[in-house]
């Protein structure tokens, strides 16, 4: 069975602060996806990562991938207000197609 | 700007009535996706079909769910009878599966069994 498992699953921070969260899965895939959902609203598509060492920027988000260390992380640079949002990452299990398997989700609050 | 449809986006509903969901995917995606989201399980597969096929649905409870795709515009999951305990967002998904494509989220219909 796939797991995915996301830290933090929650997440204060303060405008203008670094942080990085991480998403680790447990057997071999061949890409990993970063989504965002806002409360009450429907999932949007962040960045898709389909081999080791691949790194995709989106203004203040870079994702990254080490397919190694079955390991992704979503870095935030300077956070602002509007990046408050629960952010899912997911991943294919290469032996049963293309559906996802989802963490928990990290809420994150950014404050003034 | 192509998106996926659902419908309805709210049903409240009583226990053991039957629920109907229709989704209709971006035009030429060949994969569809049924997931469930609630606070307690996330957000949980119920079934996937390629091409219009059915290739996975062993998230799905078999003795009240039923996903179909009667054409390649439309994707159907049903409920019946519904329970209490089948409260939460269905979403729809659709994409193509190769490449760097990802799937993109319908806007969920939120379901309440009472």
């Amino acid at each position: 069975e796939l797991k995915v498992e996301q830290n933090p699953l929650f997440l204060s921070m303060q405008e203008g602060k670094n942080y990085t969260i991480y998403c680790n899965y447990s057997t071999t895939s061949d890409r990993l996806y970063w989504y965002r959902q806002d409360p009450g609203k429907s999932l949007e598509s962040l960045f898709v990562l389909l081999s080791n060492g691949a790194v995709k920027q989106e203004g203040r988000l870079m994702a990254s991938l080490d397919t190694k260390a079955r390991l992704s992380t979503l870095h935030i640079t300077a956070a602002v207000h509007d990046l408050s949002a629960t952010y899912f990452c997911a991943v294919v299990n290469s032996n049963s197609g293309y559906a996802l398997n989802f963490g928990k989700g990290t809420s994150l609050l950014v404050t003034p | 700007d192509a998106r996926v449809t659902q419908t309805p986006r709210h049903k409240v509903t009583e226990m053991g009535q039957e629920v109907t969901m229709r989704c209709q995917p971006i035009l030429g995606h060949n994969t569809v996706f049924w997931y469930r989201q609630t606070m307690m399980q996330g957000l949980e597969l119920l079934a996937y079909f390629r091409n219009r096929a059915p290739l996975d649905d062993s998230g799905m409870p078999k003795d009240r769910f039923s996903a179909e795709m009667p054409d390649a515009t439309l994707a159907t999951l049903k409920i019946q009878p519904s329970e209490p305990r089948d409260s939460a967002v269905y979403f729809c998904a659709s994409g193509l599966d190769r490449g760097a494509d990802t799937q993109y989220f319908g806007p969920g219909t939120r379901l309440t069994v009472l």
